[in-house]
């Protein structure tokens, strides 16, 4: 099993830009999630997902867009990049809220510069 | 909704030494907190969890207490190694919430063992 993959691994955008990033899960899990992580400030959700076809938002979702059009996948859009939108994205997924199986598995990140 | 915050921001201790990073968190209906840890380059991997129905958790060197009633959950390490040398990040989440298994982070220790 690969996991949880993210692609790309670096981006470097200019202001205005607009850009995809992949998530991509084999486990079968339902729930899949994006974060940023920003020196000092931990990891902020940024939406999430609790099965194909839903979304919802997270802590901090101005900016961004996402689609959960197949389970195992799950894709965050950047349609006007800003520079305060410079930051480590990190994808993770779990199985469903049950009382025994929480664990949220992470993908390798992608490093995003918006100039 | 849930604040969770983590101290010190930064730990360095000497190979052999004991490591401890404490939380705090806000809201008495969180009741899963899980320990992760981000080696450099790498999306966070879960080390250790506990469930508000236990107060202490074991394995190997590393361990977790759980106080509720004063809200605070403590992450400890003996008998450090350099390869203990990583970021460290508490969480906290209501797994039988509405939505999801939404974790929230604390802002994460830096952890440095000398050789």
């Amino acid at each position: 099993n690969a996991g949880v993959t993210q692609t790309p691994k670096f981006r470097v955008l200019k202001t205005g830009q607009s850009m995809t990033l992949l998530c991509a899960q084999d486990m079968n899990h339902e729930y899949m999630y994006w974060y940023r992580q920003d020196p000092g400030m931990g990891l902020r959700l940024i939406h999430y997902s609790v099965g194909e076809g839903t979304t919802a938002k997270g802590e901090v979702p101005d900016g961004y867009n996402v689609s959960r059009l197949k389970k195992q996948n799950f894709l965050l859009g950047l349609e006007s990049a800003a520079p305060s939108q410079t930051s480590v994205y990190f994808c993770a997924s779990s199985p469903p809220g049950h009382w025994n199986n929480n664990e949220q598995f992470f993908g390798p990140g992608t490093r995003l510069t918006v100039l | 909704g849930e604040n969770v915050e983590q101290h010190p921001s930064t730990l360095s201790v000497q190979e052999g030494d004991s490591a401890v990073i404490k939380c705090t968190y806000s809201d008495s209906a969180s009741n899963y907190f899980p320990w992760y840890k981000q080696e450099l380059g790498k999306g966070p991997q879960l080390i250790i969890d506990i469930r508000s129905n236990v107060g202490e958790k074991k394995d190997q060197r590393i361990a977790v207490t759980l106080n509720k009633t004063a809200k605070h959950f403590s992450l400890h390490i003996t008998e450090t190694q350099p390869e203990d040398s990583a970021v460290y990040f508490c969480a906290a989440s209501n797994p039988r919430g509405e939505y999801g298994n939404k974790l929230v982070f604390g802002a994460g220790t830096i952890l440095r063992v000398k050789s």
